[in-house]
């Protein structure tokens, strides 16, 4: 499969705990995007990277979230001491050099409990 | 954070009506992007618009760019039960290369 790829697909944490997840994009594609969904909500932009550089991130990303992107292929999004209103689909989506088309991968849905 | 209008919220409708959503903003977008989210799964990209005034279809899907540059329009034709989803718009805003999303769309086909 070729497609964004997600891991884990769930993940239930106990409230104040860490916990990490993983996005490998497809294959060349250079920039890669964290979005958050709650439920009944569109996702809601956290951060985006082109290449291992990280050029944005949103004010709903506060500094218990950190994103890392370090040889510009897989990235992987960190949340600490977790708190209940952190449970959400997180999605990453990559595209392409030169192109506008966002593909998705499954997402992680994070409870936290 | 920043989201876009999208209107109906929700749709009820009988297996082989039409069907008509929108998007609106009052923000100017070089590209609009239409997505379908299935319960449990990430979004899935439908058809994707370059420039105001394109119209593009897939299969039973047709979208518009509207020519202000502020909204866009997605319909199916002929609804099916496997249309039956959540409906995303997404735009992505000049000078930036992330995409902000709708508020969605939950459409229910009834055979």
């Amino acid at each position: 499969d070729t497609g964004v790829s997600q891991d884990p697909r769930h993940k239930i944490t106990k409230r104040g705990q860490n916990v990490t997840f993983r996005c490998d994009p497809i294959s060349e594609h250079n920039r890669l995007y964290w979005y958050r969904q709650t439920l009944g909500q569109g996702p809601e932009f956290l951060t985006y990277f082109q290449n291992e550089a990280q050029l944005e991130k949103s004010r709903l990303l506060s500094d218990r979230f950190s994103a890392e992107r370090p040889k510009g292929s897989f990235s992987t999004l960190e949340i600490q001491r977790t708190e209940q209103g952190d449970s959400a689909m997180y999605l990453c989506a990559t595209i392409g050099v030169g192109g506008v088309e966002a593909f998705f991968g499954q997402g992680t849905r994070l409870t936290v409990v | 954070g920043q989201q876009l209008n999208q209107s109906p919220q929700s749709m009820f409708i009988q297996e082989g009506e039409d069907v008509s959503m929108n998007c609106t903003s009052s923000s100017i977008f070089n590209t609009w992007l239409w997505y379908k989210q299935d319960p449990g799964e990430g979004p899935v990209l439908l058809i994707a618009l370059y420039k105001a005034g394109e119209l593009t279809s897939n299969g039973r899907l047709t979208a518009q760019f509207g020519i202000t540059r502020k909204d866009s329009f997605l319909n199916i034709s002929a609804s099916i039960p496997s249309d039956v989803g959540i409906y995303f718009c997404a735009g992505q805003l000049r000078n930036t290369d992330k995409l902000i999303f709708g508020t969605g769309t939950r459409l229910q086909v009834f055979p």
